[in-house]
């Protein structure tokens, strides 16, 4: 089972600062197709999960541009350039490359 | 606008049954793989398994053996169950559409597992 290694596991952030989570895959997530499934969710308090970047870079509609996804093989990074209150919650990665996929141990975002 | 709903039951007792259904609404359920994820308490996100209309079908080997997911295509539902239940079982259930790449979730129900 491939292990996904969120790093920090907290993060208390400034309003208006930068912000940055890396997840680490023990192995690399290149599928034979060529793609990287490779997920971002942000989960907020007594809510579900929302995807907010799939294939490393990919934002889905309505995921503002301050906030986006880069990364390769098995290194990969979640930033978000301005915090917002909005963004509280818990933040997980998720590789769809190897079955069963996997979650990272999720990076809680708190505002100092 | 795509919308799921999971129902079942909030209490299981030891070694029963656990049984989910998600109702997908706004899609097709023949379009997509669909999943089952879980979140126990204060915890991390845990792939159950997905499905597809064509039989298609995968179980996360951690649950051993103890997964059936079936879809009822009529009825745009899929379903879960998952026998001999713990206390390890509990948490809030997920039904996804998608497997690789979730997109759309349900709003989760609680499960918990206590005589």
């Amino acid at each position: 089972e491939v292990v996904m290694t969120q790093s920090p596991l907290s993060l208390p952030v400034t309003l208006g600062q930068p912000a940055s989570i890396s997840c680490t895959s023990s192995q690399s997530l290149v599928y034979s197709d060529g793609n990287i499934y490779l997920n971002w969710f942000q989960q907020r308090p007594g809510q579900s999960p929302r995807r907010l970047i799939y294939e490393v870079s990919k934002r889905d509609s309505r995921v503002p541009d301050r906030i986006s996804g880069s990364g390769s093989g098995t290194d990969f990074t979640l930033k978000i350039t301005r915090v917002e209150a909005d963004d509280v919650g818990v933040y997980y990665c998720m590789q769809g490359t190897h079955w069963p996929w996997t979650f990272g141990q999720g990076t809680r975002v708190e505002i100092k | 606008q795509v919308q799921l709903q999971e129902s079942g039951p909030g209490l299981v007792k030891p070694s029963e049954t656990l049984s989910l259904t998600c109702t997908v609404s706004g899609d097709s359920i023949s379009t997509y793989y669909w999943s089952w994820i879980r979140q126990p308490p204060g915890k991390g996100l845990e792939l159950i398994g997905y499905i597809y209309h064509s039989g298609d079908i995968n179980y996360n080997p951690s649950l051993r053996g103890r997964v059936t997911m079936s879809i009822d295509a009529p009825k745009n539902q899929f379903s879960l169950k998952l026998t001999s239940v713990t206390a390890a079982d509990t948490a809030v259930y997920y039904c996804v559409r998608n497997t690789r790449r979730p997109d759309y979730w349900g709003q989760g129900t609680q499960v918990t597992v206590s005589s």
